[in-house]
């Protein structure tokens, strides 16, 4: 079975300070993708970055950096020097292959709170 | 325009109602999706569709049915709806070019309050 889980519920930093999101998934396929999307206040769900099994290479977009390792099922997402702006739930995503049947399942979501 | 639309945003419904939500999308994706986000929860799937005439239930399906009346139309039905089907409901699409993994783009959202 597919599972992602995200242990932190919230997170409450002041800006510019370095924050890490984590996320823990698991699934008995070789073939998946991971992803994070972005939920701000305005409640749409904006996508992040898409991140397959078999690149395991990190990631840096701006101030977000992502870091993928299947040794211990782990992609979690750092935002360097936070802004208040960054306030905003944050969900961690698998899409597994055969045996996931290509569905995504979510994590239940990191709330972020940067405060000023 | 936004690519993905969903109407209504907001219902608010009366225990054993009939309710039908509906989602449109101009990306020409195949791929659709519904979901709904509960506090604590995250996003559950509860019907995805491939193409027109591949249609499945995701892990919450029972209580609801949906219709995908064309390659842009997905809809949610709650035949009878009960107060725990209040909720964030999400309409999704995805390109199938990714062979099924690539990321979903997602409407705005309809929050229906069953009272």
């Amino acid at each position: 079975a597919q599972k992602v889980t995200q242990a932190q519920t919230e997170i409450s930093v002041v800006e510019k300070e370095d924050v890490t999101l984590d996320c823990v998934y698991e699934t008995r396929d070789t073939t998946y993708y991971l992803f994070w999307y972005k939920q701000p206040p305005s409640g749409e769900l904006v996508f992040l970055i898409r991140r397959n099994s078999f690149d395991e290479q990190n990631e840096i977009s701006g101030r977000y950096s992502w870091n993928f390792q299947k040794s211990t099922s782990s992609f979690n997402f750092t935002i360097t020097a936070s802004q208040v702006v960054d306030s905003a739930v944050y969900f961690c995503a698998l899409t597994a292959g055969e045996t996931g049947g290509f569905k995504t399942i979510f994590g239940a979501g990191t709330r972020l709170f940067v405060k000023a | 325009d936004a690519d993905v639309t969903q109407t209504p945003r907001n219902r608010i419904t009366k225990t054993g109602k009939r309710i039908m939500l509906e989602c449109s999308q101009t990306k020409g994706h195949d791929r659709m999706y519904w979901y709904r986000q509960d506090p604590g929860l995250g996003l559950r799937l509860i019907y995805y569709s491939f193409d027109v005439k591949d249609i499945n239930k995701g892990e919450i399906s029972d209580g609801y049915s949906v219709s995908r009346q064309a390659q842009a139309k997905f809809s949610l039905s709650l035949e009878s709806a009960i107060p725990n089907q209040t909720a964030l409901y999400f309409c999704a699409t995805s390109d199938p070019a990714g062979g099924g993994f690539y990321e979903q783009y997602f409407g705005p959202g309809t929050r229906l309050t069953v009272t």
